[in-house]
C-alpha cells in the first residue's frame, strides 16, 4: 500500500515568506507526527496529532510555527515569516498505536 | 530524564568487516526500543524493534539488535557489512505510557571503506 507521502519535496523560499509544507499518513494511522532534521543532525520533535485529541505542540521552536490536521488525514505545517535558521529537512511519520512510526521522504526547505 | 545516546557520531568499517553500532538508554517505564535507517537524501526506515520477549531481534538487511536490560542497551550488530550500509543509523526508544511518543539519538553515520 501507499506509504507516508509529504510535498513539495524541496522548497526554496525568500527570508519572511510564509511557507506551507504538507503529510498524507498511511490511511488508517491515527497518529501523526512533525520533526527537523537540521544539517548532520538528529531528529527534533515538532508536534503530535493522536486521534481527534488535542496536538501536542510542546516541541514546536517558536509561535511562527504551526499545524493542523484535517478529518484525522492529511496534515499541514506552517511556517511563517521564514528565517535561515528555518532551513532543515521537516519529516512526516505516522503510526497505529504501537510507536512504529513510518515516515515520509521530507521536505527540503531552503531559506535564502 | 529520558534520554537515548549514540556515543560514537562516525564509524568507519571496511565493507565485510562486523559491524556493532552503540544505543544507551534512560527511561523510566519498559521501553520499546528500534532502529532506523536513513540513507542520503531519503526518509527513515525502520530497522527492526523490540517490545517483548525474545531479547536478540531481527531486522532487515541482515541486522540484528540484542536489548541488555541491565546494560540499558540495544547496539545493533551486523556480521559483514556491504558498501550499500553506508547510511546514517538513529536509535529510538519509547513506551505505551509516554503516549507512543519516540526519544531519539542523534545518530550515527556509517562510512563504509572499500
Amino acid at each position: 500500500g501507499a506509504g507516508v507521502s509529504q510535498s513539495p519535496s524541496n522548497k526554496v523560499t525568500e527570508k519572511g515568506k510564509d511557507v506551507e509544507l504538507r503529510c498524507d499518513p498511511i490511511s488508517g494511522h491515527t497518529a501523526l507526527y512533525w520533526y527537523r532534521q537540521s544539517l548532520g543532525q538528529g531528529l527534533e520533535f515538532l508536534i503530535y496529532f493522536q486521534g481527534n485529541s488535542a496536538p501536542d505542540k510542546s516541541g514546536l521552536p517558536s509561535d511562527r510555527f504551526s499545524a493542523e490536521r484535517t478529518g484525522g488525514s492529511v496534515s499541514t505545517l506552517t511556517i511563517q515569516r521564514t528565517q535561515q535558521e528555518d532551513s532543515a529537512v521537516y519529516l512526516c511519520a505516522s503510526s497505529l498505536r504501537t510507536t512504529e512510526q513510518y515516515f515520509g521522504p521530507g521536505t527540503r526547505l531552503t531559506v535564502t | 530524564a529520558q534520554s537515548v545516546t549514540q556515543p560514537d557520531i562516525h564509524i568507519t568499517v571496511s565493507e565485510g568487516a562486523s559491524l556493532e553500532l552503540r544505543c544507551n538508554y534512560s527511561y523510566g517505564a519498559t521501553p520499546y526500543l528500534f532502529w532506523y535507517v536513513q540513507s542520503p537524501g531519503q526518509g527513515l526506515q525502520l530497522l527492526l524493534k523490540y517490545f517483548s520477549g525474545d531479547t536478540l531481534v531481527q531486522g532487515i538487511k541482515g541486522f540484528e539488535a540484542e536489548f541488555k536490560r541491565s546494560q540499558s542497551s540495544f547496539n545493533l550488530r551486523k556480521p559483514s557489512v556491504h558498501w550499500s550500509d553506508a547510511a546514517e543509523y538513529f536509535c529510538a526508544v519509547g513506551a505505551m505510557d509516554s503516549n507512543y511518543q519516540l526519544i531519539w539519538g542523534a545518530g550515527t553515520k556509517l562510512i563504509i571503506k572499500p
